[in-house]
């Protein structure tokens, strides 16, 4: 099975500290990608990227910047922390455009 | 952009009961998928479904891609088949990122 590995499962960041939330996966996918989920908001993506070094903004970038520099790694950092960007944050991986994603456990942040 | 509509947004059913998940979708899609999210947080995906039925156990999946919706079936629940299950699709010409996410359904299983 693949696995996706997101470095922390809770963290509590200061407003203005620059954060790496780090996803790994295994199995060698095509595709990775950032999402957050908020209550009566739903899973909204931040940024994905489809190959080494690439990427693409999603529906909310602002904030946000990611780094691929190798395929089983995709960071999303966070330039200068807000309040509201207190959230969950779901890393996926893909093998291609049109398969199924695999999710990882998730980083549930809170900025203070 | 694709419009993905969960109904019923609430269920709540006795350990044993058959359900049924119902997702619409605006637009002709490649992709639809089905997750389940336990308490936990963690979203498992259950089938990737663009069209056709697939079965894995007591969980089933129908996407009818010319009609626009999808159905999850849950047969003979068990308390640990609570949660929230979200359908996610991306419609055919989008863009490649970008899965769209129901609202969801959330399940809770009685003993």
């Amino acid at each position: 099975d693949v696995k996706v590995t997101q470095s922390s499962r809770y963290l509590v960041k200061r407003t203005g500290e620059k954060v790496f939330l780090e996803c790994v996966q295994d199995m060698d996918h095509e595709n990775m990608f950032w999402y957050r989920q908020d209550p009566g908001l739903g899973l909204r993506l931040i940024y994905f990227s489809y190959d080494v070094k690439m990427k693409e903004k999603g529906d909310i970038p602002e904030g946000y910047s990611v780094s691929r520099e190798k395929k089983e790694r995709f960071s999303l950092i966070l330039e200068s922390a807000s309040t509201n960007q207190t959230s969950m944050y779901l890393c996926a991986s893909s093998f291609s455009v049109n398969y199924g994603y695999t999710f990882g456990s998730g980083t549930r942040l809170t900025v203070v | 952009g694709i419009q993905v509509e969960q109904s019923p947004p609430d269920l709540i059913l006795q350990e044993g009961a058959n359900s049924t998940l119902r997702c619409n979708f605006s637009d002709s899609v490649n992709n639809l998928q089905w997750f389940h999210q336990n308490p936990w947080g963690q979203l498992i995906n259950l089938f990737y479904i663009p069209s056709g039925t697939k079965q894995n156990g007591r969980l089933s999946a129908t996407t009818v891609a010319t009609e626009r919706y999808s159905l999850l079936y849950i047969s003979s629940s068990q308390t640990t088949d609570s949660g929230v299950y979200f359908c996610a699709s991306r419609a055919e010409g989008g863009s490649q990122g970008n899965l769209i996410f129901g609202k969801g359904t959330k399940l809770s299983v009685k003993p």
